[in-house]
């Protein structure tokens, strides 16, 4: 069973402190994704990575950086958090390009305060 | 824009009836997913149903694709309260690395 983790399950951030959110998976899949969820907004894309060491922008990466050190973990880094980032944040694994189900973790609520 | 969109915010049934979430996507895909999210949990993918196939079933799950009216339906039968949950329907970009999602159906299934 694909298995994507990710830590803290819930955070509390200051404004224009920085936050790091990781995610881990053991999938053995190539591409990883993050989505911030808003109530009326569903699920936006922020950034993506289909290999180590490279990353993609998604549709809103404003305010937010990722990094992929590994195939197996994936991070997503507020520099400088602000309250419009408080929000539910999934990522989510993917094995190939031709395989297009994505795999969710549990997701991290963060709040910025 | 979004890509996908689902064409009900919410939605409320009783136990046993019938429901269908409706979904319109702007560009053509390949394929079109269908994820449910119950609460506190990630969205998981219900049915993915290709650009050549009409209709796949999973269960009480029927989905429908037409790909002439850009369109696409997700039918429960026999609702149960925990088929409570955001229904979401998901395409490909034209940019193939990237799954757009629609903002959601919510759906109620009363006792």
């Amino acid at each position: 069973e694909a298995a994507v983790t990710q830590s803290p399950r819930s955070k509390v951030a200051v404004t224009g402190g920085k936050v790091t959110l990781s995610c881990h998976q053991t999938n053995n899949h190539d591409y990883m994704y993050w989505y911030r969820q808003d109530t009326g907004h569903g699920l936006r894309l922020i950034h993506y990575s289909y290999v180590a060491d490279s990353t993609e922008k998604g549709d809103i990466p404003d305010g937010y950086k990722a990094s992929r050190p590994s195939q197996e973990n994936f991070s997503l880094i507020l520099e400088l958090a602000s309250l419009s980032q408080t929000a539910v944040y999934f990522c989510a694994s993917r094995y190939t390009i031709s395989a297009e189900t994505l795999y969710f973790g549990s997701g991290t609520r963060l709040t910025v305060l | 824009s979004q890509l996908a969109e689902e064409n009900s915010w919410a939605l409320s049934v009783h136990e046993g009836e019938s429901v269908t979430v409706n979904c319109s996507y702007k560009t053509s895909i390949t394929a079109l997913q269908w994820y449910r999210q119950k609460s506190g949990k990630g969205p998981a993918q219900l049915i993915l149903i290709r650009s050549n196939e009409r209709e796949k079933r999973n269960g009480r799950l029927r989905a429908t694709l037409d790909t002439s009216s850009q369109s696409s339906s997700l039918s429960i039968t026999a609702t149960r309260c925990e088929d409570t949950a955001v229904y979401f329907c998901a395409t490909g970009d034209t940019n193939a690395y990237k799954v757009i999602f629609g903002k959601g159906t919510h759906l109620h299934v009363l006792p």
